[in-house]
């Protein structure tokens, strides 16, 4: 079973931040944070490895709550290049990356 | 260093029809994957491998088929097309830091 995202989409305008939240019903190794533009491929963002753990990239961060099964992806002081969709991706124990539902970001001036 | 390429761009098939995706890395990763993306969804995993002569079924295997004789390539295989397999499909590597990087996928119509 995939992971559920929320929001399923949000609406901002340059300078705003948000929040998307992943959540697992299945145990969480790593979470992998990829961004999609419309009619590309995805691109990776960051990995989170540890629980616990917080990254972060420019002004894009993220957390992992392993004992929740949980990531937070947040953008701050979002900029029109932030728009796309976001999926988070759960690795477990396997090779495998299982993806989520998805959270589509639009950034407006 | 291309990174990962996938031919080809785009495709119409009939039913009943077969073909093979191709993807090539130049990375010399031993992980590889394949994803088909439908209109306005999230990625479903297909197949994986964990290097030459070993693959594994994903989330959404059923009508397709995948080899991996090379490191370098890792194609995806259709045997009878049918109107369900109209997707996006991706194909990815990944590093050993995990990190996959996606190939610039293939535009596939089943009419």
């Amino acid at each position: 079973q995939q992971p559920v995202q929320s929001p399923q989409a949000v609406i901002l305008r340059e300078g705003e931040d948000a929040v998307i939240n992943c959540s697992s019903s299945k145990a969480l190794y790593s979470v992998h944070w990829y961004r999609q533009k419309h009619g590309e491929a995805p691109v990776f963002l960051m990995i989170l490895l540890k629980g616990g753990e917080q990254k972060g990239h420019e002004k894009i961060s993220a957390s992992f709550n392993e004992k929740k099964q949980q990531s937070s992806l947040y953008l701050t002081a979002s900029q029109l290049s932030y728009s796309g969709t976001y999926f988070c991706g759960g690795g477990g124990a396997t090779n495998k990356l299982i993806f989520g539902t998805g959270t589509l970001l639009a950034v407006q001036p | 260093n291309a990174g990962v390429t996938q031919t080809p761009k785009f495709r119409i098939l009939k039913i009943g029809q077969s073909m093979t995706l191709q993807c090539t890395q130049d990375m010399n990763h031993n992980y590889m994957y394949w994803y088909r993306q439908d209109p306005g969804m999230g990625l479903k995993l297909i197949y994986y491998s964990v290097g030459a002569g070993i693959t594994d079924k994903g989330e959404v295997p059923n009508g397709y088929n995948v080899s991996r004789s090379t490191t370098e390539d890792f194609p995806l295989r259709l045997e009878l097309a049918a109107p369900s397999q109209t997707s996006v499909y991706f194909c990815a590597c990944r590093t050993s830091q995990e990190t996959q990087y996606f190939g610039p996928g293939t535009r596939l119509l089943v009419l």
